[in-house]
């Protein structure tokens, strides 16, 4: 099956800080979703992004399909974005293939 | 719009015992997907429903979990007998096209 990499796996922030996720994936992909877990365990979706760019607010997101990655960009980073990051992508099914997360801890 | 809810939001059982879960997807969605992780691991899919169908039931770890989706409404997700490794977050997940919507899991502990 397809497999996701998900880089780095822990990432400290100061409030205010801007920092960037990074998710490489195997083979191509039809579809990439990007997942904020937060601390009561609920799956957030952040972006559906199989290519392109979009922008929500603080976040923004990019997928270069061809060279099979994405990139999660978080700016003025507060202390709510503290939790577990997910990429998940599927491959000429309906099945997600999750990462293993980046813990991302957003001090004050 | 409601999200997809799932319930009990936490079972905690013993070694032998049954517990279904449930799940209901988001109003519209034809596609259920039941997704789990266990300790350490990452986020597993266990099958995948179209209206009342199992459309892949290829993750499904053996014969004592059984899925089922009555109406193509909700979902049910039993397992038994349970056993100690089963323990883990079980999420539901409803789309309508390719995105998919995940609720908020429960938390099951088999002692």
């Amino acid at each position: 099956g397809i497999q996701v990499e998900q880089s780095p796996p822990d990432l400290i922030l100061q409030e205010g800080a801007n920092s960037t996720l990074r998710c490489n994936f195997s083979d191509s992909v039809n579809n990439l979703q990007w997942f904020h877990q937060n601390p009561w365990g609920q799956l957030i979706n952040l972006f559906y992004i199989p290519s392109g760019t979009k922008q929500n607010g603080r976040l923004s997101a990019t997928t270069v399909a061809t060279e099979r990655y994405s990139l999660l960009y978080i700016s003025s980073s507060q202390t709510t974005d503290s939790g577990v990051y997910f990429c998940a992508v599927t491959s000429n099914d309906y099945k997600l293939s999750f990462g293993a997360g980046t813990t991302v801890t957003v001090r004050a | 719009e409601a999200g997809v809810t799932q319930f009990p939001s936490h079972s905690v059982i013993e070694k032998g015992q049954t517990v279904t879960l449930r799940c209901d997807p988001i109003s519209g969605h034809d596609n259920l997907y039941w997704y789990r992780r266990v300790m350490g691991k990452e986020i597993k899919f266990l099958l995948h429903f179209v209206k009342e169908s199992k459309q892949d039931e290829s993750g499904m770890p053996n014969n004592r979990f059984l899925a089922e989706r009555t109406g193509g409404t909700y979902s049910t997700l039993k397992v038994q007998p349970a056993e100690l490794e089963d323990s883990g977050v079980y999420f539901c997940a409803s789309s309508q096209n390719a995105e998919q919507f995940f609720g908020p899991g429960t938390r099951l502990t088999v002692l």
